[in-house]
């Protein structure tokens, strides 16, 4: 099946710093992709859809200044977590769609801000 | 209200026990219905989409009722792999393309 890589798949970094995330589709390539964030015991949350080549759309509650979002090509998208604080401690997951869009999940990368 | 709702749990059971998660979905134009099962620490991966007519995999079976806007699944003769949290999640294509909903996950334990 489709396979979808994130990288780092954990990072600990320090408050005020900015921390980028990968996602890869290896080998489709994605019409659009998604970014989730799930806190312990909760459920996943979808923070914005991204589609190739244009503006991410970002769900209510969701900061874009905080959560740069760039997706450059059909195979990539990245988020980045500007100025992290604590509270930004999470596993963030992306997932791509194929043309069919069935929805590929990325391991995901765990954030710990300290 | 949210988008789709679970029984949070925990379920536990011992091995060979019969579990039912429900979920219901608040959205009559959703499209397409899966549960998902996801591991500790990991992303959650597709069990099986949920068809109207009901479809089973194995040990595992899964109901639609549109009506009720109402989703189960029923795991037979379980196996303490089978331990994790499993997620109901709904498709709404009326809106953004390939958008999931997910509900909050039913934590199951299968003890020996």
């Amino acid at each position: 099946g489709a396979v979808v890589s994130q990288h780092p798949s954990r990072v600990i970094c320090k408050s005020g710093t900015s921390v980028k995330i990968e996602c890869r589709s290896l080998d489709f390539q994605a019409t659009t992709m998604f970014w989730y964030r799930q806190f312990p015991k909760q459920s996943l949350m979808l923070m914005a859809t991204s589609n190739e080549g244009s503006k991410a759309t970002y769900e209510q509650g969701v900061e874009k200044d905080k959560f740069l979002i760039n997706h450059a090509s059909l195979t990539l998208s990245t988020l980045t977590v500007t100025s992290a604080h604590p509270e930004d401690s999470s596993f963030y997951i992306c997932s791509a769609t194929d043309r069919d869009y069935e929805q590929y999940f990325g391991p995901g990368t765990r954030l710990t801000v300290t | 209200r949210k988008e789709v709702e679970q029984d949070p749990g925990p379920f536990n059971v011992p091995e060979g026990a019969t579990v039912a998660f429900n979920c219901t979905y608040s959205n009559s134009a959703s499209q397409s219905f899966f549960w998902y099962r996801q591991d500790c620490r990991k992303e959650p991966k597709l069990l099986m989409s949920v068809y109207s007519s009901g479809n089973e995999d194995g040990r595992f079976t899964a109901q639609l009722n549109r009506a009720s806007q109402y989703i189960s699944l029923l795991i037979r003769d379980s196996k303490l792999s089978d331990s994790a949290t499993y997620l109901c999640v709904v498709n709404d294509r009326g809106s953004t393309l390939g958008r999931l909903y997910f509900g909050r996950g039913t934590q199951l334990t299968v003890w020996p």
